[in-house]
This record gives structure tokens, sequence and C-alpha cells, in this order.
């Protein structure tokens, strides 16, 4: 049962503090996204992968989020330092890469950042 | 600015009748289109999509149709079942890869 993988599934932490975490999407997929759902926003599109190769992370705020795919089985999403503001869940997903590609979720990482 | 919208933010339906969500966007370079399923602490699960060129797509009890003039597209489901409670997505590309998703409508099945 292929399904994309995320951890932690909460992460409680204070003001400052870094935060990693971890998605493994789907083998064989070669497109990961990462989104980040909140209430004022609903669902948002922060970065995204080709083949392991960031096309587009201007959904992200650069200063204090990073995204990066060591290898094509793990993508992480780190923020240093975190802020009360970047409480949310945070959504991996994978597709195949092809034109009218479906995209699958993980089940997010709910975070508070206290 | 929002270029996908969900102007309802909840629908209660009874069970056996039919479910209509709907869906407006604004980028007329959106040319592919989807709607995902949300249960409480889970993620987005995919339901039906449907192709800029095409005005239905069909799918056991979910259809979804385009009006590409009216920019609008629309979620049937039927006959609605207890276990279709839950938040659904109208998500939308153009383009870029990545989806741009309205705020979801939270649908309830009443017995």
């Amino acid at each position: 049962d292929a399904r994309v993988t995320q951890t932690p599934r909460d992460k409680v932490t204070e003001m400052g503090q870094e935060v990693t975490m971890r998605c493994q999407p789907i083998l064989g997929h070669n497109t990961v996204f990462w989104y980040r759902q909140t209430m004022m926003q609903g669902l948002e599109l922060l970065a995204y992968f080709r083949n392991r190769a960031p096309l587009d992370d201007s959904g992200m705020p650069k200063d204090r989020f990073s995204a990066e795919m060591p290898d094509a089985t793990l993508a992480t999403l780190k923020i240093q330092p975190s802020e009360p503001r970047d409480s949310a869940v945070y959504f991996c997903a994978s597709g195949s890469g092809q034109a009218q590609e479906t995209q699958y979720f993980g089940p997010g990482t709910r975070l508070l950042v206290l | 600015d929002q270029q996908v919208k969900q102007n309802s933010p909840s629908l209660s339906v009874q069970e056996g009748r039919i479910s209509i969500l709907n869906c407006d966007y604004t980028n007329s370079m959106f040319d592919y289109f989807l709607w995902y399923k949300k249960y409480p602490a889970e993620g987005p699960t995919f339901l039906i999509s449907i192709s800029s060129i095409k005005d239905k797509n069909e799918d056991g009890r979910f259809t979804v149709f385009l009006n590409k003039s009216a920019k609008h597209l629309s979620l049937h489901i039927v006959p609605s079942q207890p276990g279709d409670s839950a938040v659904y997505f109208c998500a939308a590309r153009g383009g870029a890869d990545g989806l741009t998703f309205g705020k979801g409508t939270h649908l309830i099945i009443q017995p």
C-alpha cells in the first residue's frame, strides 16, 4: 500500500527552537511538494521539487524556512528559528511528474510553537 | 487575492440525497482541476479530477462538472452517504506544478 509518510505527526516546541519535518514520498514519484494549512489561509504551497531539484520555493519565508531533498526517498522542511505564527499543519505530497498528475498527500505534521 | 473560492464553508445534506459542492476560480490559466476529501487528522485524499478540455467527468457516485466560461466547477455526490461527511477542497493547477486550493466546504450528511 503505497503512501506518503511524514514524521513527526505532532510537534510542540518553544519559540526560537529549530524544527525539522521529514517526508518520505511514494516510491517512484519524482515530484515532492510542501504545503501548509492554517485556519486563516487554508492550504498554501510552500515549495516543491522535481528529481530532487528545487523548482519553486516562492511560497516559503526564506529567512527562516529551508527545504531540501537529501535523496529521492527523503524530503525535509526546516524552520530555524521557529515563531508562534508558524503553528500550522504541514503536509507533504508527492506526484509522478506527469503532465496532469495527481498529488498524494501525507498525514501531515501538526506544529505548535509556543 | 484568492484564485480559487469555495463560498460555502459548510453544507448539510440528508443521506440518500444529492450533495452539490461549488467552486469558482479567477485564473484563466488553470487547466486542471481536482477535488480532495479530508477527514480530521488526515491528509487530503484525491477524489476526482477534470481537465479543462472536458466539461464532465464521472467516477461512481462522484461527478465533476466544469463550466469554463463561468470559471465554475461543481462536485456532485449521489446518493450521499454518511461516510461522505468530510471537508472537500477544490484545487486547480495551471502551468506550474503546485496546486492552488480553495478553503474547503465541510459537508455534513444527516441520517
